[in-house]
């Protein structure tokens, strides 16, 4: 069973650029959620995707933007970095919408830095 | 609104004594609570969740954790340290007013543990 895939690790832009973090959902999972790590702190939610729609999104601007395949692989988008974009950008995938029996799958994380 | 409190971002014991990472819940609903370790540049890995059945929870690695819906709390334990146990530990609580079962999480303890 191939877990959760996240790529590239580490990503280096600079402020106004755009970045594209990928993720490979674990196997027979269609939901996907992204999670961003600031340092020092705990997750928090960006945005979930079910069956290729967005499915319910937090704190998070409009430049914050999300992708599901037909694969359910996914991917998050980031227009005009700000340095206070720099985290740990985590992705999960889970069988379900998030019921209780549906726990989250976590990839390694994306570590996106803003110079 | 749902939130948790970890009431100790540092935690310090040797190896070989017991284990407790305190955290505190507000919900107004019946929580759904898990327990999430993240060790240096991985993702997070479920150690266990609460989800009504049974107010002693145990989870992988020798944690446990005990509900205490008096006190609103659902602190770690472990009766016994190692050394790989050292790593974050987040209490996160499942928003249920939200369809995506999306996941708060506290601020996180480090832990830390001596030879």
């Amino acid at each position: 069973e191939t877990g959760v895939t996240q790529s590239p690790t580490h990503l280096i832009k600079t402020r106004g650029q755009q970045v594209t973090l990928r993720c490979s959902s674990q196997s027979g999972h269609n939901t996907v959620s992204w999670y961003q790590q600031a340092l020092g702190q705990g997750p928090q939610f960006i945005f979930q995707y079910y069956r290729e729609e967005e499915n319910g999104r937090g704190n998070f601007p409009p430049r914050f933007s999300g992708l599901q395949f037909p694969n359910y692989s996914s991917e998050l988008n980031v227009n005009a970095l700000e340095l206070d974009d720099s985290a740990l950008y985590l992705c999960a995938s889970s069988p379900g919408q998030g019921s209780l029996n549906s726990p989250l799958h976590f990839g390694n994380g994306t570590r996106l830095t803003v110079t | 609104a749902q939130s948790v409190t970890q009431l100790d971002s540092h935690v310090s014991v040797s190896e070989g004594t017991p284990v407790l990472l305190r955290c505190n819940y507000s919900s107004s609903y019946s929580p759904s609570l898990f327990w999430y370790v993240q060790h240096p540049n991985k993702g997070l890995q479920l150690l266990l969740k609460y989800t009504s059945a049974a107010t002693l929870v145990k989870g992988i690695n020798g944690f446990e954790a005990e509900f205490k819906k008096s006190e609103t709390s659902f602190h770690l334990t472990k009766p016994s340290a190692h050394m790989s146990d050292a790593a974050e530990y987040f209490c996160v609580v499942s928003d249920r007013s939200s369809n995506t079962g999306k996941l708060i999480f506290g601020q996180g303890t480090t832990l830390q543990v001596k030879p």
